[in-house]
């Protein structure tokens, strides 16, 4: 089946530090992948996708590429902000007009 | 950019009431909603995707006859939870999907339900 893995938090970061929060996934097909972002006491809102392999998603100095040979979509910033702080997830879709698959999210609180 | 709101944003109820959330996609056509819960500190739940003019589909181990989804316009979809227990706090996201579009959904903020 589909589904996708991604490191457990929380993650604490002081501002200006590097991070990674790594994510893999497991599907049939080509699936397009994503990464949301949820602000405290806010919806899910769409941070970047990549829709096929060796794909770099961007938006706001956040970055992941697409990896098919190691499965994996793993989000990267290199300097955090306090503003930063959120809880990221990682999702899938396969192929077609499926629904999301949802990692359970990693916390990242960034101190100043 | 695309945005989808929730009525309402929190509600507390009774135990044994019935309580309906909005889900709207306010510029554009949706012709797919999905609801989701989630639970303090974990991941989105998926419950039911719906589309327009059909029924759900549920999940498995979702009640059917308990959360009532109904996706009435290309813009609406209601979720009701019926004769609401405590344990059926939680939040609830809903999500559209755009017309014509495979990949992207976008998400409400949510409703946060509490049974007293």
């Amino acid at each position: 089946g589909n589904s996708v893995t991604q490191m457990e938090g929380p993650v604490t970061l002081s501002e200006e530090a590097f991070l990674t929060i790594n994510c893999t996934y497991t599907a049939t097909g080509y699936p397009s992948l994503f990464w949301y972002v949820q602000y405290p006491g806010e919806g899910l809102q769409l941070l970047l996708k990549a829709t096929k392999a060796d794909d770099k998603g961007s938006n706001k100095g956040f970055e992941a590429t697409y990896r098919k040979e190691t499965t994996s979509f793993h989000l990267e910033k290199g300097s955090v902000q306090v503003s930063d702080s959120a809880v990221y997830f990682c999702a899938l879709t396969p192929s077609g007009n499926t629904p999301l698959v949802f990692g359970k999210g990693t916390r990242l609180s960034v101190i100043a | 950019g695309a945005v989808v709101s929730q009525h309402p944003s929190w509600v507390i109820c009774k135990s044994g009431t019935s309580v309906k959330i909005e889900c709207r996609s306010l510029d554009f056509q949706a012709t797919t909603m999905f609801w989701y819960r989630q639970f303090p500190k974990q991941s989105l739940m998926l419950m039911a995707t719906s589309n327009e003019g059909s029924k759900a589909t549920y999940e498995q181990g979702v009640e059917k006859d308990k959360f009532l989804i109904n996706h009435a316009s290309l813009t609406l979809s209601t979720l009701t939870v019926t004769s609401a227990h405590p344990e059926d706090s939680s939040f609830y996201i809903c999500s559209a999907r755009p017309r014509g579009s495979a990949d992207t959904q976008y998400f409400g903020p949510g409703t946060r339900l509490t049974v007293l």
